[in-house]
């Protein structure tokens, strides 16, 4: 089946422009995360959604950085004023949301934003 | 969650066993251990996860010790498509869905 998908694959930005970042989810998961990837650097969380309950925002950087998310399907990360520092891989990945025990999560291949 | 340590880099001749180390002597009884992959350009993906006891799929085994304060991946036969970025992650039973703690993980470079 298809996996998770991001569009767009790349992105070059000018500092203080806006710049959305798309996200589709594996069909039927209703855990969708985001994740910034600095280069040479490991994930840094950003974002949660789990179904209809108020997603989990702690990671985000500043307030800048959104996301919404459409019932359980697509979600899109905003960067408002973009700065050179938010260049990155923007990592999208969703799970199976029911239950406790920990459901694999799923990764997009990533948007690679560039602000120049 | 437990913090882990793992060394920066590896190297290993394809067609040999990899074994990657992964320290989390903090880990407490209910944390398990989890690994990930990250091949250069793509996302991370799951290769297997454990409690206490060894593990084995179709893509590694985790061999994890008796007081639980350290573990080891191992791919029995490594390929050149092996090579990415190994991450060790210690996360609490009962966290759900809740996202993942990255490190900064083993870049493994497999050498024909």
């Amino acid at each position: 089946g298809a996996g998770v998908s991001q569009s767009p694959s790349n992105k070059v930005t000018e500092k203080g422009k806006d710049v959305e970042l798309r996200c589709d989810p594996i069909s039927g998961h209703t855990a969708l995360y985001w994740y910034r990837q600095r280069l040479g650097q490991g994930l840094e969380f950003l974002i949660y959604f789990q179904g209809n309950s108020a997603p989990d925002k702690s990671g985000l950087p500043s307030d800048r950085f959104s996301a919404e998310r459409t019932g359980e399907s697509v979600s899109t990360l905003t960067i408002q004023r973009t700065q050179q520092e938010d260049s990155a891989v923007y990592l999208c990945a969703s799970s199976w949301g029911f239950g406790e025990t920990y459901n694999e999560q799923f990764f997009g291949p990533g948007t690679r934003l560039t602000v120049l | 969650d437990a913090k882990t340590t793992q060394p920066p880099s590896m190297d290993c001749a394809e067609g040999r066993a990899a074994n990657l180390p992964c320290n989390h002597s903090t880990i407490s009884g209910n944390e398990y251990v989890y690994w990930y992959r990250q091949i250069h350009s793509q996302g991370p993906q799951y290769i297997i996860h454990g409690l206490k006891n060894n593990e084995t799929n179709e893509m590694a085994s985790l061999i994890i010790t008796e007081d639980r304060k350290s573990s080891t991946l191992i791919l029995p036969h490594a390929t050149l498509r092996d090579t990415a970025v190994y991450y060790c992650i210690v996360r609490l039973l009962y966290s759900g869905n809740t996202p993942l703690v990255f490190g900064k993980g083993t870049r493994l470079s497999v050498i024909a």
